[in-house]
């Protein structure tokens, strides 16, 4: 079945150190979005890709990257930069309709 | 700026009534909008989707209205079940590439 597959589903960081989860699609869509969950909050935008090897900053992209080498994976690292790496991450893909990954969380320890 | 306001921000109702959530948006020009419910630690499932001609649409105990010209969405939950308690986002399309534009949720609470 197609979809959206992210892992691992729980991470722990220690502070200083980078990590990165993994968001792999085969809806063969062009455009992918990874996106912020704080408890209790709404879902904001850290960065997207219209198409590979292109990709854009959105509204919380300090202390993150990310990489579009391929149509199907759009990882993202969070680097010891973002001092508040803690919260649910989500990633998304679009091809005409919207589809949402299961979600990773991230504990920093 | 494309926004997305969504009220009230939570909610706590009784198994059985029935609630409104509001969504309203500047994002423009627009392409169509979305309701999704989203379970703590899950990724969101769609509800609903509307495009610019449509003013209503059901899905069950769900119906979603939408009003273009004052740029206004509502979420009617019927019959509420305890099931239903879990956030609800808005969220919107513009025509302008493929942005998304998210609400901050409601987060229903049904109590028995």
């Amino acid at each position: 079945d197609g979809g959206i597959t992210q892992s691992p589903k729980y991470l722990f960081r220690k502070e200083g150190q980078n990590v990165t989860l993994s968001c792999e699609q085969n809806l063969n869509h062009d455009a992918m979005y990874w996106y912020r969950q704080d408890p209790g909050q709404g879902l904001r935008l850290i960065y997207y890709s219209q198409i590979v090897n292109d990709f854009q900053k959105g509204d919380i992209a300090e202390g993150y990257s990310v990489s579009r080498e391929k149509k199907e994976s759009f990882p993202l690292t969070v680097t010891s930069a973002q001092k508040n790496p803690t919260a649910f991450y989500l990633c998304a893909s679009w091809g005409g309709s919207i589809y949402f990954g299961e979600g990773s969380w991230l504990t920093v320890v | 700026k494309n926004q997305v306001e969504q009220s009230p921000q939570s909610l706590i109702i009784l198994e059985g009534k029935n609630c409104t959530l509001q969504c309203n948006y500047t994002v423009s020009p627009f392409s169509n909008l979305r309701w999704y419910k989203q379970d703590t630690g899950r990724g969101p499932v769609s509800l609903t989707i509307m495009t610019f001609s449509e003013n209503t649409k059901s899905n069950g105990r769900y119906t979603a209205t939408l009003d273009a010209d004052t740029k206004q969405s509502s979420l009617h939950i019927t019959a509420s079940q305890l099931s239903d308690s879990a956030s609800y986002i808005c969220v919107v399309r513009g025509n302008a590439g493929n942005m998304l534009t998210f609400g901050g949720g409601t987060r229903l609470m049904v109590k028995p």
